[in-house]
């Protein structure tokens, strides 16, 4: 079975703070995904890494960035953290191509104060 | 944009009846479409994927139907338990993008 395993299930961070949300997946897979979901909202896809230190933007990237240094890490940078970016944070991974599926990690819950 | 909805928001069912949750999406040019199971407070668990060439799925006791051409996908839940209770998810990818639907909460009365 493909792992997707995320830092922390709860933090809780105060506004200003540059906060790091980690991500590691066990299956070698070359995609992986960062989106936050609210409710009314849904999932939204912030970054999207297709392959170790690529990177492109999702629908929603402003106050992120992110880091793939190695094909299994996929890290979520709020470099400023602000109130509204209080959220469930989910990532998931999958192998490279068309019809291949997206698994997803237990989420984040992010709160900032 | 691609817009995905799910009908009805909620639905609350007896066990053993069989459930039927709708997906719609309005730009039929996708590459395929994922349901999936999110349990309250956790993250997505996926449950089938069809192939935009393909008419349905099957897994256990969930069959999911694919009409692409009219943007419209089905899943279906057979005798269901209580233990099916959740929120259940439909995504459609346009290349690696998935677009997600808001989701059917899903409650099965003992």
């Amino acid at each position: 079975d493909v792992k997707v395993t995320q830092s922390s299930r709860y933090l809780v961070k105060r506004t200003g703070e540059k906060v790091f949300l980690e991500c590691v997946q066990d299956m070698d897979h070359e995609n992986m995904f960062w989106y936050r979901q609210d409710p009314g909202l849904g999932l939204r896809l912030i970054y999207f890494s297709y392959d170790v230190k690529m990177k492109e933007k999702g629908d929603i990237p402003e106050g992120y960035s992110v880091s793939r240094e190695k094909k299994e890490r996929f890290s979520l940078i709020l470099e400023s953290a602000s109130t509204n970016q209080t959220s469930m944070y989910l990532c998931a991974s999958r192998r490279q191509g068309d019809n291949q599926p997206q698994h997803f990690g237990d989420g984040t819950r992010l709160s900032i104060l | 944009k691609q817009e995905v909805t799910q009908i009805p928001a909620a639905l609350s069912v007896p066990e053993g009846e069989n459930l039927v949750l709708n997906c719609s999406f309005t730009d039929s040019a996708i590459y395929n479409l994922q349901w999936f199971r999110q349990d309250p407070g956790k993250g997505l668990t996926s449950l089938l994927l069809i192939q935009s060439s393909q008419r349905e799925q099957t897994s256990g006791r969930l069959n999911a139907s694919l009409d692409k051409s009219s943007g419209r996908s089905t899943l279906y839940i057979a005798a269901s338990q209580p233990g099916d209770s959740a929120t259940y998810l439909c995504a459609v990818s346009n290349d690696y993008k998935l677009s997600f639907g808001a989701g059917t909460t899903v409650t099965v009365r003992a």
